[in-house]
This record gives C-alpha cells, sequence and structure tokens, in this order.
C-alpha cells in the first residue's frame, strides 16, 4: 500500500538551529507533495507544495521543501528557526493520477524549539 | 473570507448517543474529505465525497456515516459512538482544476470528540 514516511517524530532545536524534516513516499508514480503545518489547539495550515517544475520550493515563514524524485523524498527545511515554529508538522502525498483526491498523510513530527 | 468550519469544536458523549458533526466550506468547492488524527498515526481518512450525491469510503469508515446534499455541507455522522471514536476530527475541502490533478485541501478548525 501506498505510504508517507516521516523518520524524525519529536524534534527539539534551540532558536536560530536550522531544520531539515524527512518525508519519503512510496508511490513510484507522478505524485503531488504537501508539508502542513498544526500548530497547538489549531487546524492545519498548508505551509508549501509541490506539482511540478522547480524541484526546490519556497513556502511560507520562510520554510522551504526539495523534491528529490530518485530518492522519493521531500524534506522540509528551514535554515533558522524561531520559538514561534514550535508545531506538528506532516507530509502529505496525493497521486497524480488520483480520481479521488485522497491525501495521503505521514505520521508527523513534533518540533519544539527552545528559547 | 474563504473557509471551512466545523461545529461543535468540543464535544462530550455516552456510548450509543447518535451526534452528527457538521462541516460546511464557502469555496464552492467539489471535494469534501474526513479525517480523524490520533496521536502517532497522524490523519487518517474517514469518508470523501467528490460531488454532491457521490461520497466513499475512506481507510477508517466503520462506525462512521455521511450525506452530500449539497455542494458545501458535509456532516459526519455517529449512529452509535464507542469510546474507540475518541479523536479530533477535521473536515477538508478541495477542488480540482479542469485537466490537472487536485490542489491542496484547507481544513476546518477541528472537533474534539469524547465518547464515555
Amino acid at each position: 500500500a501506498q505510504s508517507v514516511s516521516q523518520h524524525n517524530h519529536h524534534v527539539i532545536l534551540s532558536e536560530a538551529a536550522s531544520l531539515e524534516l524527512g518525508c519519503n513516499y512510496s508511490y513510484g508514480g507522478t505524485v503531488n507533495l504537501f508539508w502542513y503545518v498544526q500548530y497547538p489547539g489549531q487546524h492545519l495550515q498548508l505551509l508549501l507544495k509541490y506539482f511540478s517544475g522547480d524541484p526546490l520550493v519556497k513556502g511560507i515563514k520562510g520554510f522551504e521543501a526539495e523534491f528529490i524524485k530518485s530518492k522519493f523524498s521531500f524534506n522540509l527545511r528551514k535554515p533558522s528557526v524561531q520559538w514561534s515554529d514550535t508545531a506538528e508538522y506532516f507530509c502529505a502525498v496525493i497521486h497524480g493520477s488520483s480520481n479521488t483526491g485522497k491525501l495521503i498523510f505521514g505520521q508527523g513530527t513534533t518540533l519544539q524549539v527552545k528559547p | 473570507e474563504a473557509q471551512v468550519t466545523q461545529n461543535p469544536r468540543y464535544l462530550i458523549t455516552v456510548t450509543g448517543k447518535k451526534l452528527t458533526v457538521t462541516c460546511s466550506q464557502n469555496m464552492n468547492h467539489e471535494y469534501m474529505s474526513w479525517y480523524r488524527q490520533d496521536p502517532g498515526l497522524g490523519l487518517r481518512q474517514i469518508y470523501y465525497s467528490m460531488n454532491v450525491e457521490v461520497t466513499d469510503k475512506g481507510d477508517v469508515p466503520e462506525g462512521y456515516k455521511v450525506s452530500r446534499k449539497e455542494k458545501r455541507n458535509f456532516p459526519l455522522i455517529l449512529e452509535s459512538p464507542s469510546p474507540n471514536q475518541t479523536s479530533l476530527y477535521f473536515c477538508a475541502s478541495s477542488f480540482r482544476s479542469p485537466g490537472s490533478s487536485y490542489n491542496e485541501q484547507f481544513f476546518g478548525p477541528g472537533t474534539r470528540l469524547t465518547v464515555l
């Protein structure tokens, strides 16, 4: 079955540290890729997305992600995290040929940024 | 403001007492979906709807029902709730550009349900 794996379940960083969260998916065809963020007590918000074109995509709040097709990966990065980045981060995939719009989520990574 | 709304936001109920969680979107999206979020499991799809009167099961549909009589509304119905349905529920909506794949999903604020 198609799946999305996020390798880091809980990450603790100090402010100004660099962040990289791993995401791998198992589907071999065309995919649309997303990173969502969920701040404490809030709903999911889109950070960035990749459909096609430049594999390095920039999102909101200084986040970026790189799609590496050969590695089936879509890792999220931020050069310098802030305390306000404390949240849960979800990687998600829709198959490009999907007729159901089904969004497959990873398990999530909890990021804690210490001031 | 474009948004997905859910009601109620918090609900505590008892086993077997039927309940409905409403979901409404004002973006004229054809696609709507319900997810449940549980620690360590991420979000799992319960049901989805590709348009009015078109619904289908997701990954964890047991114990849930949905209906899509209008484009904007997609209620989630628990006919006989059980404690294993205690969870955080999210409704989402999306659209598909002509000749293209589905775009990102827009999520509601969530409904935290506790079944005693």
